[in-house]
């Protein structure tokens, strides 16, 4: 069973570009998180995702950032206009509704 | 507000030496709770959970982490630590009910001495 796939592993952007990151959850999950590393922290949680709907976006940022998951395909973190606080790794997680979360390998993102 | 303190953000033990990582939340309710270990560059591995029963939940690789609401504490243990154990760990906690977002500690990064 494979295991929550993200792509690209690393992505480097110019500043004003747009980043699309991309997120196959475990096979039976329905649920999608995705949550930012800045360098030396923690994760900070973004959004949390179901199927075409977006269930809580609270650590979204208000501008530039959106997500989706649609009915077919991999759920989509989009970054428009990057700019350098945007550089560090992405991850998403994905889920049953038992709520035990488990992790892709990450996207790092640097802009230049 | 909802927090995860890991006090501890570098700790260094012997190979073979025991280990106790902390962790403390502040959260309204009782959580759901989490260890995850992190190497470098790589993405986060689930060692254990706690949802409910025996305050103590064995994990992966040995571990283990024992839940005690008085203190309000979820502290990771290994008996022995071996080399391959440093890395960087992240205590979590989600909410039993409604969104399942995750709120991590800051994390504690281990080195191991040989």
């Amino acid at each position: 069973n494979a295991g929550v796939m993200q792509n690209p592993r690393h992505l480097v952007r110019r500043r004003g570009q747009e980043a699309r990151l991309r997120c196959s959850p475990m096979k039976g999950h329905s649920h999608v998180y995705w949550y930012r590393q800045l360098p030396e922290e923690g994760l900070k949680f973004m959004v949390y995702l179901q199927k075409e709907n977006i269930i809580d976006e609270s650590g979204m940022p208000k501008e530039r950032f959106s997500a989706e998951f649609p009915k077919e395909g991999p759920s989509i973190l989009r970054i428009q206009q990057v700019v350098r606080g945007d550089s560090a790794a992405y991850f998403c997680a994905s889920s049953t509704q038992e709520g035990t979360q488990y992790f892709g390998p990450g996207t790092r993102l640097l802009v230049l | 507000a909802q927090s995860v303190t890991q006090p501890d953000i570098h700790i260094t033990v012997s190979e073979g030496a025991s280990l106790e990582l902390r962790c403390n939340y502040s959260y309204g309710a009782t959580p759901y709770l989490f260890w995850y270990v992190q190497s470098p560059g790589q993405g986060l591995q689930l060692l254990l959970k706690y949802f409910s029963g025996d305050t103590l939940v064995q994990g992966i690789k040995g571990f283990e982490a024992e839940f005690k609401r008085s203190q309000s504490s979820f502290n990771l243990r290994k008996p022995s630590v071996h080399w391959s154990d440093a890395a960087e760990y992240f205590c979590a906690v989600h909410r039993m009910q409604g969104t399942y977002k995750y709120i991590f500690g800051t994390g504690t990064r281990l080195k191991v001495l040989a």
